[in-house]
């Protein structure tokens, strides 16, 4: 079965500064699909960014980008210049690939971004 | 694009009623939807998918008798409770495929079953 590991219960960073949120998964499959959610207190899911497995190159989105590192089956954020609307809960996902659109989350890290 | 919308947003229900939240996509059409409940501090637990046409799969320890789906169209999905109890109190969340394995979450529904 397919786990995410997110280890990093909570994490605090100071405005402006930069921070990383760990993740982990355990899959069998060769091609698959990585996102990170962020849940902000409204607890409306807002997808932050997506990797597909088969890409090498790291996926950027404006100030957020990922660490995929597949042999370590590894996948961190980056959150750079953090604000404080950066602050929420952040979810790892895994989902297999097509066929079987399953996501599974992982635990959460909560981000607290200090002024 | 690629908007989910939930309905209600809230909801307060005496204990042994129904309760139905409705799950749309709006500007896409879902041939999957599924269905998380979240607790306080926790993650989302897959409850059970929902495709077109078709009858639910529901993960192992829910309740299909009691969390009734129906997937009537591709832009509509709903979660019946019935005989709602106050366990059931929780936060619903409907997410929708869109392109590219992408789900698409609705803003979810707080449930309180008095």
């Amino acid at each position: 079965a397919q786990t995410v590991t997110q280890s990093q219960p909570e994490m605090s960073v100071q405005e402006a500064e930069t921070v990383t949120l760990s993740c982990t998964y355990d899959t069998s499959e060769s091609d698959y699909y990585l996102f990170w959610y962020k849940q902000p207190p409204s607890r409306q899911m807002i997808l932050v960014i997506r990797q597909e497995a088969y890409k090498q190159q790291n996926a950027t989105e404006n100030r957020f980008s990922v660490n995929f590192q597949k042999a370590a089956k590894s996948f961190s954020l980056k959150i750079s210049d953090s604000q404080l609307g950066d602050a929420a809960m952040y979810f790892c996902a895994y989902i297999p690939p097509a066929g079987n659109n399953d996501m599974r989350f992982g635990a959460g890290t909560r981000l607290t971004v200090k002024p | 694009g690629a908007v989910v919308s939930q309905h209600p947003s809230w909801v307060i229900c005496k204990s042994g009623t129904s309760v139905k939240i409705e799950c749309r996509s709006l500007d896409f059409q879902a041939t999957t939807m599924f269905w998380y409940r979240q607790f306080p501090k926790q993650s989302l637990m897959l409850m059970a998918t929902s495709n077109e046409g078709s009858k639910a799969t529901y993960e192992q320890g829910v309740e299909k008798d009691k969390f009734l789906i129906n997937h009537a169209s591709l832009t509509l999905s709903t979660l019946t409770v019935t005989s709602a109890h106050p366990e059931d109190s929780s936060f619903y969340i409907c997410s929708a495929i869109g392109v590219s394995e992408t789900q698409y979450f609705g803003p979810g529904t707080r449930l309180l079953v008095l």
